[in-house]
């Protein structure tokens, strides 16, 4: 099983929603790791999960809350976005951090009304 | 700024020609580098890589050569075939000095168009 499976593939929510994205890898990777993507733009790194800790946070908003239950979970809790906060977020995972090719899901297309 | 440059947008070529993908870094701590190629509605998935210890390497129709004195990387398809047709995004990172640095960084994709 080389997938990363994100969940849901498509999200609209409006400024007060809360909502969750979901990541799951069953490869054995210890790192995992959410990247935002707008159009036209290179994927930009937000957080990096490794052993289950989180060891990199990009300075992102607070708005986005990352969580990593076990080591083939990561989740993404979202809460009062704004709409320039609307991408394209793909979760991915490597054997050991800064070891490796990252491997990508499909990405979860956030629409932030 | 970008550390991570890849200044063609878009290229076109036959099929059975060569596609050359090229990227440009600024960061002479990188050490790895690697492609990845992204169809629509998916994610990226990893091509090939290289160590800045070499300066090439071969897999199967693709070639990635690196010239660390220019800080310049290309990416090599023969024959370029339809299917290669997607996105192709170079990225580096400084793996040795971990941290921040031993992060990826993104080109912003070079969309490759190979017509039958």
């Amino acid at each position: 099983d080389t997938e990363v499976t994100q969940t849901p593939k498509h999200l609209v929510m409006g400024m007060t929603n809360k909502k969750s994205l979901k990541c799951e890898q069953h490869m054995g990777h210890r790192a995992m790791y959410w990247y935002k993507q707008k159009a036209k733009k290179p994927p930009e790194l937000m957080f990096v999960y490794s052993y289950e800790k989180l060891s990199i946070n990009e300075s992102v908003p607070s708005r986005f809350s990352p969580e990593c239950p076990n080591s083939s979970l990561l989740n993404l809790h979202l809460h009062a976005l704004q709409p320039e906060d609307s991408a394209l977020y793909l979760c991915a995972s490597s054997q050991l951090q800064y070891t490796g090719e990252l491997f990508f899901g499909e990405g979860s297309r956030l629409t932030v009304l | 700024d970008q550390q991570v440059k890849q200044n063609s947008p878009s290229l076109s070529v036959q099929e059975g020609r060569i596609s050359i993908l090229n990227c440009d870094y600024t960061n002479s701590m990188f050490d790895y580098f690697l492609w990845y190629k992204k169809y629509p509605a998916e994610g990226p998935t990893f091509l090939i890589s290289i160590s800045s210890i070499k300066d090439k390497n071969e897999d199967g129709r693709f070639t990635v050569f690196l010239n660390k004195s220019a800080k310049h990387l290309s990416l090599h398809i023969v024959p370029s075939q339809p299917g290669d047709s997607a996105v192709y995004f170079c990225a580096a990172s400084a793996r040795n000095y971990g941290g921040s640095q031993g992060n990826l960084i993104f080109g912003k994709g070079t969309k490759l168009s190979v017509k039958p």
